[in-house]
């Protein structure tokens, strides 16, 4: 069952253009949403992550658009950059209380590329 | 300050031989994650260790897969009889749950295995 879908799988987008990946969950118990950015023979790094109590949450170029009744969430990359290019993987899970950890169910990645 | 580590970055063994994969969480980080990715695919979770808890293992595929983790720090995942489907990338990642953070995993650079 992929509890977190993500597309598309592949992205073009010209040096200075807007990319945007689009992911889409069916837990509703869910409650923190990141997106990770994996560059190859590297481990995934956090990006930026959302909660659902707020529909946009934007740092520096990235922002990610969340709609809860839609249970869909994107991330938009302003200004694309070369540097960008990588893999980028949407996830959910629930971020529990003080003390407790929860796994992370990840969506399938987007490889994302930037023309200069 | 020192990241996850992971040993060794590159497995190669022969189809039916038992492996073993070494993850060093970030110091004073109190959870610890295993997660699996193939060519090309998102990241499977596998199992995931918290503190003194009994561990998550729903992720892992088959009973030849096992973990474990000494001493609240270091842990070893073990295949044993390896199959060739078995072959992909396994991501180590910890955090940090106390204290109200939020669950942001840190990954490490993984250790690819192929089974021949």
């Amino acid at each position: 069952q992929q509890q977190v879908k993500q597309s598309p799988q592949s992205l073009i987008v010209q040096k200075g253009g807007i990319s945007i990946i689009n992911c889409a969950y069916e837990n509703t118990a869910f409650d923190y949403f990141p997106w990770y950015q994996q560059f190859p023979g590297k481990g995934p790094a956090l990006l930026i992550a959302i909660r659902p109590d707020v529909s946009e949450k934007k740092e520096g170029r990235f922002t990610i658009s969340f709609n809860k009744s839609a249970k869909q969430f994107s991330l938009h990359i302003m200004d694309s950059q070369p540097g960008d290019s990588a893999t980028y993987f949407c996830a959910a899970s629930r971020a529990g209380g003080y003390s407790s950890a929860s796994k992370i169910i990840f969506g399938s990645g987007t490889r994302l590329s930037i023309r200069p | 300050g020192a990241g996850v580590s992971q040993s060794p970055s590159n497995k190669v063994t022969e189809k039916g031989k038992d492996v073993e994969l070494r993850c060093d969480p970030i110091s004073g980080h109190t959870a610890l994650y295993w997660y699996r990715q193939s060519l090309g695919q998102g990241l499977e979770f596998l199992i995931y260790f918290q503190g003194n808890s009994a561990p998550d293992k729903s992720g892992l595929p088959s009973d030849r897969f096992s973990a474990e983790r000494t001493g609240g720090s270091v842990s070893t995942l073990t295949i044993q009889r390896t199959q060739q489907e078995d072959s992909a990338v396994y991501l180590c990642a910890s955090s940090y749950t106390s204290g109200g953070a939020r669950n942001e995993q840190f990954f490490g650079p993984g250790t690819r295995l192929t089974v021949l």
